[in-house]
């Protein structure tokens, strides 16, 4: 079955760092590939996405590239803010499939300090 | 973006007693909606796969009688839980659909925080 492997956290990290968490997955075919944020006491908000290999979605400063060779979908953002500190769960989902539900990776918490 | 709502965003309840969650897409059609669970400090696990006008899909593990689903129109779902208990309690969450094949994103609700004492 599907399932999404992402680096655990905390990740503790001053203004202006650099941010890399990793997510891998495993799935049949050719699913799409998300990184949803959920900031403290919200809902999750759908941050990129990449529906191929290679394509690289990103957002508010952050990438990600859809890499089928090592089946990964690492996130990253070059100067992490105070104001990034949340949730961040990487997805996926099958469009070849009737239900596209999302399967999830377990959230990485990111805290950035000033 | 597109924007879900949930109603209530939070509930109390006592034991024995039902409740019903709302979903809402706002200003776009859902045929299909997702309700998930997520217990603290873990990932969404899906319950149920909610489609309009039929019945809904349920994960493996989820009880269909416990856990009612209706998705009576294209921007409408409902989660109930029917003689909720203290295991019951957790943080629901709906997401909706919108758009198709490459363009498909799931928009997400805030959530629901449900606490059966």
């Amino acid at each position: 079955g599907n399932s999404v492997t992402q680096m655990e956290g905390p990740v503790t990290l001053s203004e202006e760092a650099f941010l890399t968490i990793n997510c891998t997955y495993t799935a049949t075919g050719y699913p799409s590939l998300f990184w949803y944020v959920q900031y403290p006491g919200e809902g999750l908000q759908l941050l990129l996405k990449a529906t191929k290999a290679d394509d690289k979605g990103s957002n508010k400063g952050f990438e990600a590239t859809y890499r089928k060779e090592t089946t990964s979908f690492h996130l990253e953002k070059g100067s992490v803010q105070v104001s990034d500190s949340a949730v961040y769960f990487c997805a996926l989902s099958h469009m070849d499939t009737g239900r596209r539900a999302l399967t999830f990776g377990s959230g990485t918490r990111l805290q950035v300090q000033p | 973006g597109a924007v879900v709502s949930q109603h209530p965003s939070r509930v109390i309840c006592k034991s024995g007693t039902s409740v019903k969650i709302e979903c809402r897409s706002l200003d776009f059609q859902a045929t299909t909606m997702f309700w998930y669970r997520q217990f603290p400090k873990q990932s969404l696990m899906l319950m149920a796969t909610s489609n309009e006008g039929s019945k809904a899909t349920y994960e493996q593990g989820v009880e269909k009688d416990k856990f009612l689903i209706n998705h009576a129109s294209l921007t409408l779902s409902t989660l109930t839980v029917t003689s909720a208990h203290p295991e019951d309690s957790s943080f629901y969450i709906c997401s909706a659909r919108q758009g198709t094949g490459g363009w498909e994103t799931q928009y997400f609700g805030p959530g629901t925080r449900l606490l059966v004492l």
